[in-house]
Order: structure tokens, then sequence, then C-alpha cells
């Protein structure tokens, strides 16, 4: 079975531009969330969908950071405009509905300068 | 809010000792502790998780221990080898579905 996959693994930016980044879960798997991990600290959440709805997404630092899950299938992370403190390491994870269980991306490492 | 502070950030351990780390959160409505493994440069993964109704867990050299009481959980690895090098991240998890994740604890086990 293949894993969550996420694209691209990096990218490099320059501060105000914009970075789209890309989950696709495993098949079957409602729950979909992202998280973050700056500078080696905690990963943290962002936000939830459940199917195409946003569950939650108490965690989502400000408005420059647009998620849509659209189908309900694959998942998009925008950034517009990009700050030096996006910088970062983003995950993404899905799950089924029926547990708490969630599976990791490799993450998409984003450096602003 | 949910808060999970995890201890040590950083262990070093001989090759053949043990290892445990530890951790504490405040949402007493968690039901759901799993700890995750991630390698240099690749993506956590799940190694074990325990949930609420349950106090200890093994997976052969694996172990967890949970005290709701006291609101921490533990992550036990025996016969500690050179492949369990790396970052051991703890979380918690209740009915909001998200994770809260601890800082993460590098572990070094030296030949």
């Amino acid at each position: 079975e293949a894993g969550v996959t996420q694209f691209p693994s990096h990218s490099v930016i320059e501060k105000g531009q914009t970075v789209t980044l890309r989950c696709d879960p495993i098949s079957g798997h409602d729950n979909l969330y992202w998280y973050r991990r700056v500078m080696g600290k905690e990963i943290k959440f962002l936000l939830h969908f459940v199917k195409e709805s946003k569950q939650d997404e108490s965690g989502m630092p400000n408005n420059r950071f647009l998620a849509e899950r659209t189908g309900g299938t694959y998942s998009t992370l925008k950034v517009q405009p990009a700050e030096l403190e996006d910088s970062g390491v983003y995950f993404c994870a899905t799950g089924l509905a029926v547990n708490n269980e969630q599976f990791f991306g490799p993450g998409t490492r984003l450096t602003v300068l | 809010g949910e808060n999970v502070e995890q201890h040590p950030s950083t262990l070093s351990v001989q090759e053949g000792d043990s290892a445990v780390i530890k951790c504490t959160y405040s949402d007493s409505a968690s039901n759901y502790f799993p700890w995750y493994k991630q390698e240099l440069g690749k993506r956590p993964q799940l190694i074990i998780d325990i949930r609420s109704n349950v106090g200890e867990k093994k997976d052969q050299r694996i172990a967890v221990t949970l005290n709701k009481t006291a609101k921490h959980f533990s992550l036990h690895i025996t016969e500690t080898q050179p492949e369990d090098s790396a970052v051991y991240f703890c979380a918690q998890g209740g009915s909001a579905r998200q994770l809260t994740f601890g800082s993460g604890t590098q572990l070094t086990v030296l030949p």
C-alpha cells in the first residue's frame, strides 16, 4: 500500500513569494492533517480535514495560509506571501475516521530567504 | 490549552543499555498516546501507541507505560542498538483528533 506522499520535498523561495505544498493521502483515509515543525521545535498542528470539509483550522498561524482539499482526495497548502518565519518542515498526516492513528508523509522543507 | 512536555531533549546511551523518555500532558480528556520515531531526513513513523484504558503495552524491545492519574507516559527501549538512534516524539490525542506533540528527544546509541 502506498504511503502518504508530499510534493515538493524541498522548496526555497524569497520573502513575498507564493508557495503551494501538496499532500496525497493514503487511499480511503478521510482524515487529513497538516502539521509544521519550525527550527527543531515540536511538531505543531495546523489544520484538519474530514473529506473535503475543514474540521478544525485553529492552528493556522494567520490568513497568509490557505488549505484546500477539493473532492476530498489530495490537499494543498498555500502560503502567500511567504515570510521568513514560515520556514520549517511541513508534514501531512492522514488517518481513518475510526481511530486516532495517523500516518505521516515525508514532509516538505520550506526555506524562505 | 493542550500541552505536552517531553524529557530529556537529548539522550545518549551505550549499545545494549536501556533508554527511557518521559512525557507529561495537561488535557485530562486525552485518550490516545502515540510515539513516533523520526530518523534523519525521513518521515515520523508510528512505533507504538497506547490508549487510556491500558496501563502498559509492549512490542518486542519497546514498551510504553501510562499513568492517567499523574498524566504522564513513558517510552522504554531495552537492549538498544545503533539503529535506534533517531528523534522520538510523544503525542497526545483526544476528542479533537489532532495530535499535540512533545518537543522531541534526540536519542544516540553509542556502539
